[in-house]
């Protein structure tokens, strides 16, 4: 099966930049959708496509995607992004299989 | 507008069968090229995706509860319901149905929007 590998945790001071990463084999060749969830909230859409940006995310979120790593980038880190992320595949090298990253928690400090 | 909600038992037994229902506004699965799946969240983990269905009766499960997933489709109702058998006290969790949305198949499309959720615990 499809593996999507993200680190635990990531930390940034306000106003920096922060990159979250996903891995898996070949991931380039993938389209790679991207979700924020806060404490007690569903997910919602931040990034799709490995770089579209729906209608009301801020141009602060970007994604990019190539070889083995897709990432999140967040610029000028609010505290209001303080929020778990998690990446999103599709697997269809044997059957349609949804694969979501382990999620980062992204600390403001 | 497109809406989600899921609807459901907030507790079940160990070995018991759940059923849940996500009831949607704002577009038809009858519809060429509409998907919608179920994702769970076990308390403080990760998202994991369980099934999909499409517009054309096509479905799909995740690999590793494939023998325990049925999802399926009222199109009349505007619903899509999922039953999960043998139910374990592992599968306690946040339940999620969303619609998919994509520029040409279902699987390599994404969430959007989200249900707000419904909370199950399996427990005797």
């Amino acid at each position: 099966s499809y593996v999507l590998t993200q680190p635990p945790s990531v930390s940034v001071a306000p106003g920096k930049t922060a990159r979250i990463t996903c891995g898996g084999n070949n991931i380039g060749s993938k389209s790679v959708h991207w979700y924020q969830q806060k404490p007690g909230q569903a997910p919602v859409l931040v990034i799709y496509y490995d770089s579209d940006r729906p209608s009301g995310i801020p141009e602060r979120f970007s994604g990019s995607n190539s070889g083995n790593t897709a990432t999140l980038t967040i610029s000028r880190v609010e505290a209001g992004d303080e929020a778990d992320y998690y990446c999103q595949v599709w697997d269809s090298s044997s059957d349609h299989q949804g694969v979501f990253g382990g999620g980062t928690k992204l600390t403001v400090l | 507008q497109v809406t989600l909600r899921e609807s459901g038992p907030a507790l079940v037994k160990p070995t018991q069968t759940l059923t849940l229902t996500c009831t949607f506004s704002g577009f038809s699965l009858s519809t060429s090229g509409m998907c919608v799946s179920w994702v769970r969240q076990p308390p403080g983990k990760a998202l994991e995706w369980l099934a999909l269905i499409d517009w054309d009766d096509d479905k799909y499960y995740s690999t590793s509860l494939k023998t325990r997933l049925t999802i399926s489709k009222d199109t009349s109702k505007n619903q899509v319901v999922l039953t999960m058998t043998n139910m374990d006290p592992v599968d306690t969790a946040t339940y999620y149905c969303a619609r998919i949305r994509h520029g040409g198949s279902c699987y390599s499309g994404w969430f959007d929007p989200w249900g707000q959720g419904t909370l199950v615990t399996v427990s005797s």
